[in-house]
């Protein structure tokens, strides 16, 4: 258990539908990291968020979004959802902005169809 | 921008034999340079990594790495694989300015032990 949780592990659901994955950092981490794996273009940073507040955008689509909470939980949205945004959706955590201290969570699974 | 190349997309290694993993990155200068390890079902778990000073890299798990600045390359050796060994192994760049807008990744290597 890498201490970095995320939930659901696997998600089904019909295009042009709205999901949201949530993860929870490894204590004591107070930032997030959003990457997205797939086969077409391998793992992409998506977005980053420091205690609370959004640090940097990766290749986020418009359609994408996410916040992280005073809990320093962090959850992503993913809304008119298409085939092409199957992939494993990866949470990252590490202390702080500049760091490369990452723990990742084991992922989660979202299909499309 | 930066970039990540792994040149071979699947590797077969018989088991105690040694291991090497290409890895080249494109950057304007020295960057931050990972090795990670993915195993089916699991998240990326950090195997090695270097910032600066000696560019012999000692990792978990048996694994060094090594920075070839003049072929921007860092490579991944092990001298004798393990079964358990075989996972998708993926090489990374940082800028050395900051984390913050995460890492590039290279699209893997797939490695396979030969009984």
């Amino acid at each position: 258990d890498s201490g970095v949780t995320q939930t659901p592990k696997h998600l089904i659901t019909a295009t042009g539908q709205r999901v949201t994955l949530r993860c929870s950092p490894r204590s004591g981490d107070l930032s997030v990291y959003w990457y997205q794996q797939s086969l077409d273009q391998g793992l992409q940073f998506l977005i980053q968020y420091y205690n609370g507040e959004e640090r940097a955008k990766g290749n986020i689509l418009e359609r994408f979004s996410a916040q992280q909470f005073p809990d320093l939980h962090s959850e992503l949205n993913l809304s008119s959802l298409e085939l092409g945004d199957s992939a494993l959706y990866f949470c990252a955590s590490s202390v702080g902005v500049g760091d490369y201290g990452y723990t990742f969570g084991s992922g989660t699974r979202l299909t499309v169809v | 921008a930066q970039s990540v190349t792994q040149p071979d997309i699947h590797i077969t290694v018989s088991e105690g034999a040694s291991l090497e993993l290409r890895c080249n990155y494109s950057y304007g200068a020295t960057p931050y340079l990972f090795w990670y390890v993915q195993s089916p079902g699991q998240g990326l778990q950090l195997l090695l990594k270097y910032f600066s000073g000696d560019t012999l890299v000692q990792g978990i798990k048996g694994f060094e790495a090594e920075f070839k600045r003049s072929q921007s390359s860092f490579n991944l050796r092990k001298p004798s694989v393990h079964w358990s060994d075989a996972a998708e192994y993926f090489c990374a760049v940082g800028d050395p300015g900051g984390g913050a807008d995460g890492l590039t990744f290279g699209k893997g290597t797939h490695l396979i032990i030969q009984p």
